[in-house]
């Protein structure tokens, strides 16, 4: 069974701009959540995904969205990208909300200068 | 909201010896996870407890669920270079279900 599948690895983007990360769960995953990871402010909570809705969202600013689609694969998209955006952009997967353990991908590793 | 607090945060142990990180939430839990994170690498999922002061064992790994439902541990017994890492503990609330992760314990082991 493949794991969670995240892309790019790596970006590096300048202060104003705006990216888009992609995640693949693992097949037969409804549940997608996001989390940002930084040295000093460990695993932070973005949002969560269930059957295309936004279940929860964690306290970051609106710059911060993402979305679900029909397969379950999910985006998430920050604009007027600042450097304290630099982090580890985890995704993670599971079956369901409830008690589910959640699969991680490798992370995305964003860099803005 | 809810918080997960978690402590120590750095821990430095000689090969051999034995390691405690411990796990605190705000508020009741109905379920806590634990993960690991190798350096470089992503969190992996040890195991999830559930039942108020339930404990398991994976070979020299312990875990207990309070008894209130509030606080966690993660206990390993005679440690190995292969336990570095950093252990995250998670909680989920039965309302708001999202997994709070705790601040993590990184863990070195020196041979």
């Amino acid at each position: 069974k493949a794991g969670v599948t995240q892309t790019p690895r790596y970006l590096i983007k300048t202060r104003g701009q705006q990216v888009t990360l992609s995640c693949s769960p693992i097949s037969g995953h409804r549940s997608v959540s996001w989390y940002q990871q930084t040295p000093g402010q460990g695993l932070q909570f973005l949002f969560e995904y269930f059957s295309e809705t936004q279940r929860n969202k964690g306290n970051f600013p609106g710059r911060f969205s993402g979305r679900q689609f029909s397969n379950s694969r999910s985006e998430m998209n920050v604009s007027t990208l600042e450097l304290g955006d630099s982090a580890l952009y985890l995704c993670a997967s599971s079956f369901d909300r409830e008690a589910s353990p959640l699969h991680f991908g490798n992370g995305t590793r964003l860099t803005v200068t | 909201g809810q918080q997960v607090m978690q402590i120590p945060q750095y821990q430095h142990v000689q090969e051999g010896e034995d390691f405690t990180t411990y796990c605190n939430s705000s508020t009741t839990l109905s379920n806590i996870q634990w993960y690991k994170q190798r350096p470089g690498g992503h969190p992996v999922f040890l195991i999830q407890l559930v039942k108020s002061g339930e404990v398991k064992k994976q070979k020299r790994l312990t875990f207990q669920f309070g008894e209130a439902k509030k606080n966690s541990s993660l206990h390993i017994t005679a440690t190995q270079t292969t336990d570095v890492g950093t252990y995250f503990c998670a909680g989920r609330t039965g309302s708001a279900r999202q997994l709070t992760f705790g601040s993590g314990t990184q863990l070195t082991v020196l041979p």
